[in-house]
């Protein structure tokens, strides 16, 4: 099983500022078939980021991803308020197998 | 619009088992993957297992394997999640999720989820 580890565990920044989240994967990822999440509290996970780079619909093009392999980061140019919240990531490389990451908590410093 | 709506809380005592729902409307129902992601209160997300309608065969983390059971009723376009000898650690919210599906050299891939249904809590205790 892939093992998937975010970092940092919680992040402190202001609006406006850029944020930056990490993804490592125990072992390379199959077609960096890497996923990104946002949930607030209280609800359902909301998909950003499919394959590594490409944005799901709807979503605002202050959120990037990159990497390949076993390193992979969420980048988010510019925070809104609307923006904290935990973000995780998902491997769907080992499909139908799939794993998480265990989260980074973004929060207003 | 796909939505997928979930069955109501459940509460139930440690041995026994729950059944919850996931009812999609909007979307061909069979042609989809539907997941099955639980979080323990405070916790992050697990992935339990997945079908695809139209194949009927689901996949489970190995983690659930023997205890979690994955089906659909296409008719109702309905897909269900039975998890057996429940202890309370099984208390969480549980969500099922839909993706994409595609195929590579005889491997089938679930794609990453892009709705989501508002969640099932269900809590065992004693």
């Amino acid at each position: 099983e892939i093992v998937l580890t975010q970092s940092p565990g919680t992040l402190s920044l202001s609006p406006g500022e850029r944020a930056t989240l990490s993804c490592r994967a125990s072992q390379s990822v199959s077609n960096n078939y890497l996923a990104w999440y946002q949930q607030k509290s209280g609800q359902a996970p909301r998909l950003l980021i499919y394959a590594a780079s490409s944005r799901a619909t709807g979503i605002p093009d202050r959120f990037s991803g990159s990497g390949s392999g076993t390193d992979f980061t969420l980048t988010i140019s510019r925070l809104e308020p609307e923006d904290f919240a935990v973000y995780y990531c998902q491997q769907y490389g080992s499909s139908p197998r799939a794993t998480f990451g265990q989260g980074t908590k973004l929060e207003i410093k | 619009q796909v939505q997928l709506v979930q069955s109501g809380a459940e509460v139930r005592k440690p041995g026994s088992s729950v059944k919850v729902s996931c009812k999609a409307s909007g979307g061909t129902f069979s042609n989809y993957p539907i997941n099955w992601v639980r979080q323990a209160p405070g916790q992050g997300l697990e992935w339990m297992g997945g079908i695809i309608p139209i194949f009927g065969t689901a996949n489970y983390a190995q983690k659930f394997q023997g205890r979690v059971t994955i089906t659909t009723d296409e008719s109702t376009s309905t897909a269900y999640m039975e998890l057996s000898s429940l202890r309370s650690d099984d208390t969480a919210v549980y969500y099922c999720a839909r993706g994409s599906w595609w195929e590579i050299q005889g491997a089938i891939y679930y794609g990453a989820s892009d709705y989501w249904g508002q969640g099932t809590l269900v809590t065992v205790s004693s």
